[in-house]
């Protein structure tokens, strides 16, 4: 069973950056696909990114081009995921979810969620 | 396109049965995924592939599949399934890789 475990809730002012982290247990991090998901308040999920296996490399929304990134530190089994030059509209709980890489592809494992704020 | 379009809210009597409906051209290529979320928690997955359950959901819960759309549908619903529901496939017009449907805010009354 794969447990995610996310970094704390975060404050932020415009422009700067953040960066969230994703503890994965019960297996490693290089046995998984791993994925971000953001919800804004009130709103739906929006996928941002992830490694994509067929590719062997991390995929990015074309969204969020150019201002996150997305690595992983397998020798801790973390994930990480920070996005920069923050504006008011990046306020949302961001998750890491585990994509299954099988016949059929889905995302089976989510973390508990991470709540950025961005506000001056 | 790469959107999926789904009910923005529907509402179903205790003990009866719902379906949710979920449209886009990639579900004509690709399965779509389920998944329900609850006030304040993570999404969680109820249904994968062609109709398929992670172990631990009740087996109230199906999918199934015609055409460009999918369908979660709860026989027998019960006031614990009162929550949002998501639809998610992988894009074929390749904009975007993953999609997420719009959810659907389930009342059961």
């Amino acid at each position: 069973q794969v447990q995610l475990v996310q970094s704390g809730a975060e404050v932020k002012k415009p422009g700067a950056s953040v960066k969230v982290s994703c503890k994965v247990s019960g297996y490693t991090l290089t046995e998984l696909s791993m994925h971000w998901v953001r919800q804004a308040p009130g709103k739906g999920l929006e996928w941002m990114g992830g490694f994509d296996p067929e590719d062997g490399e991390t995929i990015y929304a074309q969204k969020f081009q150019g201002r996150v990134t997305m690595t992983e530190d397998t020798s801790t089994d973390t994930a990480y995921m920070e996005l920069s030059s923050l504006r008011s509209e990046d306020t949302a709980v961001y998750y890491c979810a585990t994509l299954f890489l099988g016949e059929e592809n889905y995302f089976d494992y989510w973390g508990q969620g991470t709540l950025v704020t961005v506000s001056s | 396109s790469s959107e999926l379009t789904q009910d923005p809210a529907v509402s179903v009597a205790l003990g009866q049965t719902v379906r949710i409906t979920c449209q886009g051209d990639s579900l004509r290529s690709y399965y779509a995924s389920w998944y329900q979320q609850k006030p304040g928690q993570a999404p969680v997955l109820v249904i994968y592939g062609k109709n398929n359950r992670p172990s631990g959901i009740p087996d109230r819960f199906s999918g199934s599949s015609s055409g460009n759309t999918a369908s979660l549908t709860i026989t027998g619903a019960q006031a614990e399934d009162e929550a949002d529901y998501y639809c998610n496939s992988r894009d074929s017009s390749g904009n975007l890789p993953w999609v997420f449907g719009g959810g659907t805010k389930l009342t059961v009354l």
